[in-house]
């Protein structure tokens, strides 16, 4: 079974600018989560999808915004870029079952970097 | 507020030393605590959980964590390490609202020299 995979890996963009990043999730998997990676503060949470629908977001300005589509997979914008933005942006996927807590399972991440 | 804290910042060790990662935490529903494991230009990938049962835990690679209550804590432990456990360590527990929201603790790099 095919991993979590994030498009691009690699992104340099201005400030300013707007950026997507894309995010597939595991298949099966329903449920599509984002997070921030950066040296200072860690891996904060951004938001989630399930059934194209955002279930829930972390403290992070609008500028951040996301989506999901019918076949689950998930993408990611950043508007007006700042350059606190550079990060690794993380995706990850979870089946999502009813009951018991499921695993996520997580991309390699997209390495944006804001000039 | 749930919230992770994780001790060390850097560890160093030798092949063959053991190793104890600390985790506290504070979290105020049912305890689910994890760790997760970032090898040098891989995924996160899950080490091990604790749901509920054996507070004590394994997981994959010789890894197990023991979870103390009255302590609010959730330490990795590891008998002898290896270079190949050169990665960093992240500790968490599950945010508000979601399965799919982790809070981790800003994570344990380790560096293992052969």
């Amino acid at each position: 079974k095919a991993g979590v995979t994030q498009t691009p890996r690699y992104l340099i963009k201005t400030r300013g600018q707007q950026v997507t990043l894309s995010c597939s999730p595991i298949s099966g998997h329903r449920s599509v989560s984002w997070y921030q990676q950066t040296p200072g503060q860690g891996l904060q949470f951004l938001f989630e999808y399930f059934s194209e629908t955002q279930r829930n977001k972390g403290n992070f300005p609008g500028r951040f915004s996301g989506r999901q589509f019918s076949n689950s997979r998930s993408e990611m914008n950043v508007s007006t870029l700042e350059l606190g933005d550079s990060a690794l942006y993380l995706c990850a996927s979870n089946r999502l079952s009813g009951g018991a807590y499921n695993e996520q399972f997580f991309g390699p991440g997209t390495r944006l970097t804001v000039l | 507020a749930q919230s992770v804290s994780q001790h060390n910042h850097h560890v160093i060790l030798s092949e063959a030393a053991s190793l104890e990662l600390g985790c506290n935490y504070s979290y105020g529903g049912t305890v689910n605590l994890f760790w997760y494991v970032q090898y040098p230009g891989q995924h996160l990938q899950l080490l091990l959980k604790y749901f509920s049962g054996d507070p004590l835990v394994k997981g994959i690679k010789g890894f197990e964590a023991e979870f103390i209550k009255s302590k609010f804590s959730f330490n990795l432990r590891k008998p002898s390490v290896q270079w190949s456990d050169t990665a960093e360590y992240f500790c968490a527990v599950p945010g508000r609202g979601s399965q799919g929201n982790l809070i981790f603790g800003k994570g344990t790099k380790l560096s293992v020299k052969p």
